[in-house]
């Protein structure tokens, strides 16, 4: 069971170049997040996925495309990469809870991006 | 709106020391309280987690109390080890949303 995944799992771009980072999940998970990690900061969301199908932005959402591809999979996309968005990226998928809302996080080994 | 405050680190403490870290939180309603660590070169894992108040979580030694009266969430262990040496985030999603938030993160040493 190999739980989430993201690939890269270390990229270096340049201001400009664009790249989408890649997540899937095998658990059957509806919703899928994708965040970013900055020192001090904590963790960002970006954009969430409720469902298949769906998409909406997060906290910090400028800069970034989604798209959620299938169930198992939500991608986020760089178009034109800034130094401000070196970072470390996590994706996460969360299964339901008794409360019929997203309960428990499954997170990802994380993909560490510089901007240059 | 929604947020998280997590007390700064490092915190650094002794094995077999008493450990708390202190989280409180700002939102709407009632909303389900987690706690989450991060091992070096890792994603966050689950560490334990409370959907109403006064509920406890606790897992693996670790403990923490839902208190709506103080908007409260602190971690708590009697005797850490070195393995627990991590980073600690508190997190909320809000009762009614599909989002969560996340504190900044308490790195926690602990040395032999």
């Amino acid at each position: 069971n190999a739980g989430v995944t993201q690939t890269p799992k270390f990229q270096v771009l340049k201001t400009g170049q664009s790249m989408t980072l890649q997540c899937a999940q095998d658990m059957n998970h509806n919703s899928m997040y994708w965040y970013r990690q900055d020192p001090g900061m904590g963790l960002r969301l970006i954009y969430y996925s409720a469902s298949e199908g769906t998409t909406d932005k997060g906290e910090v959402p400028n800069g970034y495309n989604v798209s959620r591809l299938n169930k198992r999979e939500f991608s986020l996309r760089l178009e034109s990469a800034a130094p401000s968005q070196t970072s470390v990226y996590f994706c996460a998928s969360s299964e339901y809870g008794g409360t019929g809302l997203p309960d428990t996080q499954y997170f990802g080994p994380g993909t560490r991006l510089t901007v240059l | 709106g929604n947020s998280v405050t997590q007390m700064e680190g490092p915190v650094t403490l002794s094995e077999e020391a008493f450990l708390t870290i202190n989280c409180t939180y700002t939102a709407t309603g009632y909303p389900s309280l987690f706690w989450y660590v991060q091992y070096p070169g890792e994603g966050l894992q689950l560490l334990l987690k409370a959907t109403k108040a006064d509920d406890k979580g606790s897992n693996k030694g670790f403990e923490a109390t839902y208190r709506k009266e103080t908007t409260s969430f602190h971690l708590e262990k009697g005797s850490v080890q070195v393995s627990d040496s991590a980073v600690y985030f508190c997190a909320l999603r809000s009762e009614n949303f599909n989002k969560f938030y996340f504190g900044s993160g308490t790195k926690l040493n602990v040395k032999p």
